[in-house]
């Protein structure tokens, strides 16, 4: 089993739509990190997480240390949302999830 | 917020040569950086973790005589892919860990190299 399980692996949606994907982890952690990885390869990270939520404009990041389970939500999704999204677990090292590879239609 | 900067973005070099790879960090000292490849439509694998001043830690299944790691600076940390051959084409990405214990990561740009 892999220390990261992200779902769902694709996901396609219509402009405006709400979006969620999920990380499940095995292992404990520090912290976890939301990354955003466009086709060009470049990679942002969006949120790091120890505990609770956090906003950013349309993004919100849960997380839950009891249950080893953290989410990414998009708000009103627009088609610049479209790319590929990780979860990394930062415990002394790092450990990735396969990603998301979100597509959204206008 | 910080910027971490690599350098070439893209490579492209004969089978059997030596290639480096750069790594900086802009406007902070990153005493830990770490190092990824990605394969096409693959997530990012972490290949070792880069800290000042002592050797690196390679994760399983990485060659440590293949990969040199050296980070011999607060803001810089090199990957020499020694000997290239093809299977070694891939794009290599780095990080570094911002400063406290737990603190924001930041990726550079990524770099595509591809052996001949």
């Amino acid at each position: 089993k892999n220390e990261v399980e992200q779902s769902p692996q694709n996901l396609t949606a219509q402009e405006g739509e709400f979006i969620t994907i999920n990380c499940s982890y095995s292992v404990g952690i520090s912290a976890l990190h939301w990354l955003q990885q466009h086709p060009g390869g470049g990679i942002v990270s969006l949120f790091m997480l120890s505990s609770g939520k956090k906003k950013h404009g349309r993004l919100i990041a849960t997380i839950n240390i009891q249950e080893k389970h953290s989410s990414l939500h998009i708000t009103a999704s627009h088609p610049r949302d479209s790319a590929v999204y990780i979860c990394a677990l930062n415990n002394n090292d790092m450990r990735f999830g396969a990603g998301t590879r979100l597509t959204v239609k206008p | 917020g910080a910027v971490v900067s690599q350098h070439p973005s893209w490579v492209i070099c004969k089978s059997g040569t030596s290639v480096k790879i750069e790594c900086r960090s802009l406007d902070f000292q990153a005493t830990t950086m770490f190092w990824y490849r990605q394969f096409p439509k693959q997530s990012l694998m972490l290949m070792a973790t880069s800290n000042e001043g002592s050797k690196a830690t390679y994760e399983q299944g990485v060659e440590k005589d293949k990969f040199l790691i050296n980070h011999a600076s607060l803001t810089l940390s090199t990957l020499t892919v020694t000997s290239a051959h093809p299977e070694d084409s891939s794009f290599y990405i780095c990080s570094a860990l911002g400063q406290g214990g737990i603190g924001e990561l930041f990726f550079g740009e990524g770099s595509r190299l591809t052996v001949l």
